[in-house]
């Protein structure tokens, strides 16, 4: 069965600093991934996701992360974070017809 | 197009009852799915839907069930309560098959009390 890991539970940043969120899986071949975000009492919304087409991949606000096969990892990137950012970050891979998260990474966000 | 829905948005029950979960998928999505989601297991994927056949299931006891019907809509049951059961539930939509993108509702807050 496949695994995500996120290293770090929570990330705190200067508004404006960059933000890196780190994510890596199990598995031996190209998976689908996923980064989706959930701000407080609500769903998860996807950020953006990882098909094999490019190994860069721009999502929403901003947001970007970039497949590295290497290191088995898809680590989520913003230049400068925004206030609005604040929020818990999930990395996800695709098993089928299953998603297998990770634990999540909570990102502060300080003025 | 409108977003997957769930009702309710909150429920609170006391142990021993049962509870059923509404989900309504994106227009045109034939693959729903449920995840639970609480702080000390994260989320964990329940089970998923396609043309009303259950085609995967998580590692969860047979107190959980679900079922699809022919709109796709589909709803999840939990029968006799336990505290444990305290989570948000989640529902996903997808055009299809592995790969897909996955849509996620608001959820339901299930507290049992």
């Amino acid at each position: 069965a496949q695994s995500v890991t996120q290293l770090g539970s929570h990330v705190s940043v200067s508004e404006g600093a960059l933000v890196l969120l780190r994510c890596n899986y199990s598995s031996s071949v190209p998976p689908y991934l996923f980064w989706y975000v959930q701000y407080p009492n609500q769903g998860l919304q996807l950020l953006l996701k990882y098909t094999s087409a490019a190994t860069l991949v721009k999502g929403i606000n901003g947001f970007e992360a970039e497949f590295k096969k290497s290191e088995t990892s898809f680590h989520l990137t913003k230049p400068s974070a925004h206030m609005s950012d604040a929020a818990e970050y999930f990395c996800a891979v695709s098993e089928g017809r299953e998603l297998i998260f990770g634990t999540g990474t909570r990102l502060q966000v300080f003025p | 197009k409108a977003g997957v829905t769930q009702t309710p948005r909150y429920l609170i029950k006391t142990r021993g009852q049962q509870v059923t979960l509404s989900c309504s998928p994106i227009s045109g999505h034939r693959s729903v799915s449920w995840y639970q989601q609480t702080p000390g297991q994260g989320l964990q994927f329940l089970f998923e839907y396609f043309s009303e056949t259950q085609r995967n299931k998580g590692n969860f006891p047979g107190r959980f069930s679900g079922r699809q019907f022919s709109n796709s809509r589909s709803e999840m049951n939990v029968s006799t309560l336990e505290l444990g059961d305290s989570a948000l539930y989640l529902c996903a939509s997808s055009l299809e098959d592995g790969g897909e993108t996955q849509y996620f509702g608001p959820g339901t807050r299930l507290l049992v009390l």
